[in-house]
């Protein structure tokens, strides 16, 4: 059993909808979690980090922690086609996240 | 301001050979990691280099190694290649003391046949 656990999708949904994102991991030591965007053939690029459990807001995404639940969650509000790409959740046990556990990547289409 | 660069961008070898792939890390930044990511999949760990050293190691065999210059600049060697080392190998970079917003270079597209 992996570590960290995302569903691959891959997810369609139409412009301006509500994206949900999820994963779930099993080790307890996580204490930073990240959200990659990773367009086809392109590295990712770090959207957001969080630190612990709650939640962090930056402009039309919003990160999710649930520490207790091993779980968390990206929710992209208003979707745009340009969203569409392969986003991957990433997980560190202390301040070097040079060292990451990522999830296979959940691949998103937001058509117009 | 150049982000991460690696070179080269494909490449193409046969099983057994060996290649060596490069990475220019974002200005600075002193810590360089490697990934491994196979098609479909997320990216994996291999190693982590400060200070001219290994700090860190994924699950990867000893047929993977690597070296950090002092510029911070780095490589990635692979020995005896497999058919299954085909990947895209990613470099991430960050400073030492605030690890948590890595930057990922392009990637370099690797093909064993």
């Amino acid at each position: 059993q992996k570590e960290v656990e995302q569903d691959p999708g891959p997810l369609s949904v139409p412009e301006g909808a509500i994206v949900s994102l999820n994963c779930t991991y099993s080790n307890s030591a996580f204490q930073y979690f990240m959200w990659y965007r990773q367009y086809s053939r392109k590295g990712p690029e770090l959207l957001m980090y969080t630190y612990s459990s709650g939640n962090k807001e930056d402009g039309r995404f919003t990160a999710q922690v649930d520490k207790s639940s091993k779980y968390i969650s990206l929710f992209i509000r208003d979707s745009q086609p340009s969203d569409s790409a392969t986003y991957l959740c990433a997980m560190s046990g202390g301040t070097n996240a040079g060292k990451s556990t990522f999830g296979d990547g959940t691949t998103l289409t937001v058509k117009p | 301001d150049a982000g991460v660069t690696q070179s080269p961008t494909h490449l193409i070898k046969t099983r057994g050979q060996q290649v060596t792939l490069r990475c220019s890390p974002k200005s600075g930044h002193d810590t360089v990691s490697w990934y491994q990511q196979a098609l479909g999949q997320g990216p994996q760990f291999i190693f982590q280099y400060y200070e001219e050293e290994e700090r860190q190691r994924g699950n990867f065999p000893d047929r993977f190694s690597g070296h950090q210059f002092p510029n911070y600049s780095s490589e990635l060697n692979v020995n005896a290649l497999l058919l299954g080392d085909s990947a895209l190998y990613l470099c991430a970079s960050h400073p030492q003391d605030t690890g948590n917003t890595i930057y990922f270079g392009e990637g370099s597209w690797l093909t064993v046949v």
